[in-house]
């Protein structure tokens, strides 16, 4: 079974509509993100979270919201979808534990989500 | 901002040479320099890390260079294979103020010509 799971896999929305992306992981960690992944534009942080009640700002956060329901759920949220908004998204997560103020560690990334905005 | 420029966008290379692609980080504070595999349809995977009081890391046929004084940062892999094929992703981050930031690449993609 995948440790880090999206839903849905793909999505087609029109413009103005309210999406909501959701991510589940197995793996016990603490820290939950959210990227946006655009040809010749890598891999841009949208949202991210160290804790059930922590919630950050990324590089590209406008137009987008999140909620960490739980320490194994975060959701990302877009309220009125815009077209340049189609691209895919990846969640990931990571583990703080037993680390000095979040040094090294591993991102695990989930398989993606292709959103297109018409 | 803090920026990570990664050269080249393609790469096209016969079976069995060695590829290389580059990395140049703008943050001097950065202090890990992780490497990842995007293989299509798949989210990136970790292949290789190095932090920063290292020079050089090995892992079979991949390698890891770095140069803090330069800010440059090297994946080498040799005796390329078709399943090297995928999208590679440097990124740099810097943990040690408290305040995350990871910055990626954006993105490298190798052919191995059969």
């Amino acid at each position: 079974d995948a440790d880090v799971t999206q839903t849905p896999r793909n999505r087609i929305t029109k413009t103005g509509k309210r999406i909501m992306l959701e991510c589940s992981q197995t793996k016990g960690h603490d820290r939950m993100y959210w990227y946006r992944q655009d040809p010749g534009l890598g891999l841009r942080l949208i949202y991210y979270s160290f804790d059930v009640k922590d919630i950050n700002k990324g590089e590209i956060s406008d137009g987008y919201s999140v909620s960490r329901q739980a320490q194994a759920k975060f959701s990302l949220s877009l309220e009125s979808a815009i077209p340049n908004q189609t691209a895919l998204y990846f969640c990931a997560t990571s583990d703080s534990s037993g680390i000095p103020l979040g040094a090294y560690n591993e991102q695990f990334f989930g398989p993606g989500t292709r959103l297109t905005v018409l | 901002g803090e920026n990570v420029e990664q050269h080249p966008s393609t790469l096209s290379v016969q079976e069995g040479d060695s590829a290389v692609i580059k990395c140049t980080y703008s943050d001097s504070a950065s202090n890990y320099f992780p490497w990842y595999k995007q293989e299509l349809g798949k989210g990136p995977q970790l292949i290789i890390d190095i932090r920063s009081n290292v020079g050089e890391k090995k892992d079979q046929r991949i390698a890891v260079t770095l140069n803090k004084t330069a800010k440059h940062f090297s994946l080498h892999i040799t005796e390329t294979q078709p399943e090297d094929s995928a999208v590679y992703f440097c990124a740099a981050t810097d943990f040690g103020s408290g305040t995350y930031k990871y910055i990626f690449g954006t993105g490298t993609r190798l052919k191995v010509l059969a």
